[in-house]
């Protein structure tokens, strides 16, 4: 098993470009979700998904778009960047929602520099 | 506002100190607690969690945490910490869909 894959791990952008941010894992979870990570902010969960074709807003979900079109992917989607983009973002995954298998397995990061 | 606050932002210890990091939430309902590690470059990894059952939970690497409903506290311990204890810690609680993540604690051991 990978467990969950990102990519790119870095990325600079300039301000109003947009690009995606790929996640994927292997490990037929049905719960995804992207975090940012900020200083002195912990993770901030931007959006979620329980499942293939079902997504909800976070606690930062503006500027960010999802969808879930499988089970293994959950892109994030820069609709056009903004300095206050910046930041390191991580996808996470789990068994399930509810329940004993909630603990979420973690991808490596990508970290998204906007100028 | 749901909230989980990790009182302190930065603790130094030398090793074979004892270590205890607060974590405080303001759910009220149902909650499934965690900590999680993150070591210098890596990703988050679990250290323990809290579903149901007995308060006190032990994880991985000597670490504990009990969880006090009275006092909406999930405090994570170790008796003696090592200098590779050198991470940031989050707390997080997740309540239905909410899973919300405090600020952190950065860990630093001295040899």
């Amino acid at each position: 098993n990978a467990g969950v894959t990102q990519t790119p791990k870095f990325q600079v952008l300039k301000t109003g470009q947009s690009m995606t941010l790929q996640c994927a894992q292997d490990m037929n979870h049905e719960y995804m979700s992207w975090y940012r990570q900020d200083p002195g902010m912990g993770l901030r969960l931007i959006h979620y998904s329980v499942g293939a074709g079902i997504t909800d807003q976070g606690e930062v979900p503006n500027g960010y778009n999802v969808s879930r079109s499988t089970t293994e992917d959950f892109p994030l989607r820069l609709l056009s960047a903004a300095p206050s983009q910046t930041s390191v973002y991580f996808c996470a995954s789990s068994k399930e929602l509810a329940g004993i298998y909630n603990e979420q397995f973690f991808g490596p990061g990508t970290r998204l520099t906007v100028l | 506002a749901q909230s989980v606050s990790q009182h302190n932002h930065h603790v130094i210890l030398s090793e074979a100190a004892s270590l205890e990091l607060g974590c405080n939430y303001s759910y009220g309902g149902t909650v499934n607690l965690f900590w999680y590690v993150q070591y210098p470059g890596q990703h988050l990894q679990l250290l323990l969690k809290y579903f149901s059952g007995d308060p006190l939970v032990k994880g991985i690497k000597g670490f504990e945490a009990e969880f006090i409903k009275s006092k909406f506290s999930f405090n994570l311990r170790k008796p003696s910490v090592q200098w590779s204890d050198t991470a940031e810690y989050f707390c997080a609680v997740k309540s239905n869909n909410d899973m919300r993540f405090g600020a952190g604690t950065r860990l630093t051991v001295k040899p």
